[in-house]
């Protein structure tokens, strides 16, 4: 069984700071992706970054990078140059290759907030 | 290309109604999967659709069920509805050419209301 753990309900980052949401993860499976969306309050959930089990570099999509560390099992998300539009929660979520680890299996999310 | 989309957006019901829902996937995406978003249980999977085919089923009991047409678009429903099933529900699809590993891109959800 797939198990993700945000342990962050809530965040607050100054505008144009960093800010990094912590997520780590349970899994048996050798081959596995790891995910990152954004769901403002509107409902949507936004896609933002993605990083696969075998690969050796962290990803980086815009402002949004992921830390990888695989030996502990953790994925952290981190936002650089926050901005008041990146208030929303954020979801870590990982899928496996097989049966019902292809589903997603999300955390419980972090609320982040921007403050001016 | 267009994102997913899924219709209606709100919806009120009353309890024992049964509902559809409709999600349209991102053109050229095969693999439609459902999930419920509410407060006390967070995001949970419903179900995964393939080529018209469910191929994975969460823990959801037989009063919601769904279904894929061959141009990929796919319905759930839930019948005898219970106070419990008002919630968000999102569709999301994915091209499924990455070994299970394919990101999926949702849509804006249903926002179910049951009284």
């Amino acid at each position: 069984a797939q198990k993700i753990t945000q342990t962050q309900p809530g965040m607050f980052v100054q505008e144009k700071e960093a800010v990094t949401l912590d997520c780590t993860y349970d899994t048996s499976d050798q081959s596995y992706g790891l995910f990152w969306y954004k769901q403002p309050s509107s409902g949507e959930m936004i896609f933002l970054i993605y990083q696969g089990s075998y690969d050796e570099q962290n990803a980086t999509e815009g402002r949004y990078s992921l830390n990888f560390q695989k030996a502990r099992k953790s994925a952290n998300l981190v936002i650089s140059a926050s901005q008041l539009g990146d208030s929303a929660m954020y979801f870590c979520a990982m899928r496996g290759t097989s049966g019902s680890a292809r589903q997603l299996t999300f955390g419980s999310g972090t609320q982040l907030t921007v403050l001016p | 290309k267009a994102g997913v989309t899924q219709t209606p957006r709100y919806l009120i019901k009353t309890r024992g109604q049964q509902v559809t829902l409709s999600c349209s996937p991102i053109s050229g995406h095969r693999s439609v999967s459902w999930y419920q978003q509410t407060p006390g249980q967070g995001l949970q999977f419903l179900f995964e659709y393939f080529s018209e085919t469910q191929r994975n089923k969460g823990n959801f009991p037989g009063r919601f069920s769904g279904r894929q047409f061959s141009n990929s678009r796919s319905e759930m429903n839930v019948s005898t509805l219970e106070l419990g099933d008002s919630a968000l529900y999102l569709c999301a699809s994915s091209p499924e050419g990455r070994g299970g590993l394919d990101t999926q891109y949702f849509g804006p959800g249903t926002r179910l209301t049951v009284l």
